[in-house]
C-alpha cells in the first residue's frame, strides 16, 4: 500500500530533551515536507526536500532541523523542543509530475507534547 | 503572495443539509486547486482537485469549481451526512515543483442526525 509513515504517533517530552520523529514514504517520491497544524492557523510548512541531500525552510524552521540522507526518508530533529513546538505534525510527500494533479500524501500525524 | 482564505467555522449542519464551504485564493500565474480532508485522528486526504480554470473537482458527493474570475474554489456537497464531520482545507499548488503548497486554516463541519 503506498503510504507516508510517521512515527511515533504519540509523544510527551520535557523542554531540552532532543528528539526525532521519524517520516518514511514507499512510493518514491522526490519531494518531502513537514507541517506543523495548530489551531486558528491551519498548516505551516516548516522544512521541505526536493531530493536527496536538498533541503530548504519552510515558512515556520526556527527550533527545526531535517535531513535527507536517502528518498524514502525524511527526520524532523527538535535538538531543544520549548513548550511552543507543541502542536500536531505532519509528513507530506509527492513528485514533481503528480503535485499539480494529485497533491500531497500526507502521514497519520504526530501530536507532540513539550512539558 | 500567495494565500488561502475560507470561511470561518465550525459549521453546524444537521443530516440531508445542503453544504457551502467558501474558499477564495490569491497566487500568481495557473495553481492547482484542492479540498484535503481531515477526518477526526487521521492526517489529511484528497478529497478533490482541478488544475485549470473552468475545471470541477468532485468525489464523494463533493463538488468545487476552479473560477479564475473570482478567484475562489468553493466546496458543496447537495445532503451532507453524519460521516461527513470533519475538517475541510483548501489548498493551492502556485508552481510546477510541489513543494509550495499552501493552506488555508480549515473548516470543521459538524453534522447532527
Amino acid at each position: 500500500e503506498a503510504q507516508v509513515t510517521q512515527n511515533p504517533r504519540y509523544l510527551i517530552t520535557v523542554t531540552g530533551k532532543k528528539l526525532t520523529v521519524t517520516c518514511s514514504q514507499n512510493m518514491n517520491h522526490e519531494y518531502m515536507s513537514w507541517y506543523r497544524q495548530d489551531p486558528g492557523l491551519g498548516l505551516r510548512q516548516i522544512y521541505y526536500s526536493m531530493n536527496v541531500e536538498v533541503t530548504d525552510k519552510g515558512d515556520v524552521p526556527e527550533g527545526y532541523k531535517v535531513s535527507r540522507k536517502e528518498k524514502r526518508n525524511f527526520p524532523l530533529i527538535l535538538e531543544s523542543p520549548s513548550p511552543n513546538q507543541t502542536s500536531l505534525y505532519f509528513c507530506a510527500s509527492s513528485s514533481p509530475s503528480r503535485s499539480r494533479a494529485y497533491g500531497y500524501t500526507f502521514g497519520s500525524g504526530t501530536r507532540l507534547t513539550v512539558v | 503572495g500567495n494565500s488561502v482564505t475560507q470561511m470561518e467555522g465550525p459549521v453546524t449542519l444537521s443530516e440531508e443539509a445542503f453544504l457551502t464551504i467558501n474558499c477564495t485564493y490569491t497566487a500568481t500565474g495557473y495553481p492547482s486547486l484542492f479540498w484535503y480532508v481531515q477526518y477526526p485522528g487521521e492526517g489529511l486526504q484528497l478529497l478533490l482537485k482541478a488544475t485549470k480554470a473552468d475545471d470541477k473537482g468532485s468525489n464523494k458527493g463533493f463538488e468545487a469549481t476552479y473560477r479564475k474570475e473570482t478567484t475562489s474554489f468553493h466546496l458543496e456537497k447537495g445532503s451532507v451526512q453524519v460521516s461527513d464531520s470533519a475538517v475541510y482545507f483548501c489548498a493551492l499548488n502556485p508552481d510546477n515543483y510541489g513543494q509550495n503548497f499552501v493552506f488555508g486554516p480549515g473548516t470543521r463541519l459538524s453534522v447532527l442526525p
